[in-house]
């Protein structure tokens, strides 16, 4: 079975501060995606970042950066100089065909 | 580029009766994803389609769902009967050529309440 684990329900930051948002995953697959989606509430989903399994080099978009560790099935988000528009749900996604998403990591942002 | 649009976005009914929701995809994709999100928990994925071909049901979707994508654009969701528990977000995303490898853009969703 496919499963990803989000293991912080909720997590806060100030604003300029970076946090890190965790995620472990499981597959049997050898070649697969892993995203980043954000929802803001009320709001859809909205894609953050994205890493191909095969790529060593972790992705980066602008202040989101990701940390994948292959062999520990391990998929951190990064966001740096945290903003008060970074307040959302976070979902981290495994995309085989369809995507499996954890349940998800409520961040916070105090200014 | 329009984006995902979902019609419509809240639906109120009682149990029992039928209801049926449609997804636009962007207009180039030509896989078509439905999800369901109930409050707290990350979207869990009910069936998808390549074209007008549906290639994946999951085991959520009971009898008494139905997807259809008759001509390989728009796409409707059913359910008959509705009961309590069918009371989530049903959000619909599309993604273009092979869906392994390219992201899924979504649309707003259709909020479902079943009284």
């Amino acid at each position: 079975a496919q499963t990803v684990t989000q293991s912080q329900p909720e997590m806060s930051v100030q604003e300029a501060e970076t946090v890190t948002l965790s995620c472990t995953y499981d597959t049997s697959e050898s070649d697969y995606y892993l995203f980043w989606y954000k929802q803001p509430p009320s709001r859809q989903m909205i894609l953050v970042i994205r890493q191909e399994a095969y790529k060593q080099q972790n992705a980066t978009e602008n202040r989101f950066s990701v940390n994948f560790q292959k062999a520990a099935k391990s998929f951190s988000l990064k966001i740096s100089d945290s903003q008060l528009g970074d307040a959302a749900m976070y979902f981290c996604a495994l995309n085989t065909d369809k995507l499996i998403f954890g349940t998800g990591t409520r961040l916070q942002v105090f200014p | 580029d329009t984006g995902v649009s979902q019609d419509p976005r809240h639906k109120i009914t009682k149990r029992g009766q039928n209801v049926t929701f449609r997804c636009d995809p962007i207009s180039e994709h030509n896989r078509l994803y439905w999800y369901r999100q109930t409050l707290g928990q990350g979207p869990e994925f009910l069936t998808y389609f390549q074209n007008e071909a549906q290639l994946e049901k999951s085991r959520l979707l009971s009898d008494r769902f139905s997807a259809e994508r008759p001509k390989g654009s728009f796409s409707t969701l059913e359910i008959q009967r509705t009961e309590q528990g069918d009371s989530a977000m049903y959000l619909c995303a599309s993604s273009s050529a092979n869906g392994r490898f390219y992201e899924q853009y979504f649309g707003p969703g259709t909020r479902l309440t079943v009284t």
